[in-house]
């Protein structure tokens, strides 16, 4: 069974900051991987979605990166600004078993004070 | 821009009684999908629909959840008596492509207050 883990769970940062977000992933077999934002009480706003056969995928300040092989995934904030303030999650879809069914993390809480 | 819309926002009930969440997904979309998340943990499938029949479900989707697809748009889920671990955020989601490339796009989500 996929378990897909973020780290860390939550993170406070000053205005400007570069960051990195994690997400891994047990079974590498996976077909590809989403990144998503929430805002409180609100739905998930999808960021990133990086195929299987992909390294990485660039949307204006963001990043992501996918290392299959390792099972890992990073989400790169460039210059981070106070409405970057989210929870961010990663959604991995297995390649095998015929379930197309996304398996999610928990997330990381993200933090931007001006 | 296309979107995942959902009514209503906020819902509240009392338990055993039924609640039907209704959701309108993307028009061209194929493959429509339920998840929740309660208070402060993870999002959670729930169940997937295409071709106008269930393709998968969890075991969270007992004989108390139904889903439909009336009128070709619309999307609901229904709770046939609700409990008190019901209350939780819904959300309705939606993709074009069939299988596994698809990019899931998700509704704001209903909130479920059982009392």
């Amino acid at each position: 069974k996929q378990e897909v883990t973020q780290i860390p769970a939550a993170l406070s940062v000053p205005e400007g900051e570069n960051l990195v977000l994690n997400c891994s992933f047990t079974d590498s077999a996976i077909y590809n991987l989403q990144w998503f934002r929430q805002d409180p009480g609100k739905g998930l706003t999808s960021l990133l979605l990086i195929q299987s056969s992909q390294r990485e995928q660039t949307s204006g300040r963001l990043n992501a990166s996918l290392d299959k092989s390792s099972g890992r995934s990073t989400l790169y904030i460039a210059a981070s600004q106070p409405g970057d303030s989210a929870t961010y999650l990663c959604a991995v879809r297995m390649e095998s078993g015929g379930s197309y069914i996304p398996t999610f993390g928990r997330g990381t809480s993200l933090i931007v004070h001006p | 821009e296309p979107e995942v819309t959902q009514t209503p926002s906020h819902q509240v009930t009392q338990m055993g009684q039924e609640v039907i969440l209704r959701c309108v997904p993307i028009s061209n979309h194929l493959y429509f999908y339920w998840y929740r998340q309660i208070l402060g943990q993870k999002v959670e499938f729930l169940v997937s629909f295409y071709n106008n029949e269930i393709s998968e479900k969890s075991e969270i989707f007992d004989d108390q959840f139904s889903v439909e697809r009336p009128d070709g748009s619309n999307f609901t889920l229904k709770i046939r008596s609700t409990k008190l671990e019901d209350s939780a955020m819904y959300f309705c989601a939606s993709t074009r492509l069939a299988g596994r490339t698809g990019e899931l796009f998700f509704g704001e989500g209903s909130r479920l207050t059982v009392l």
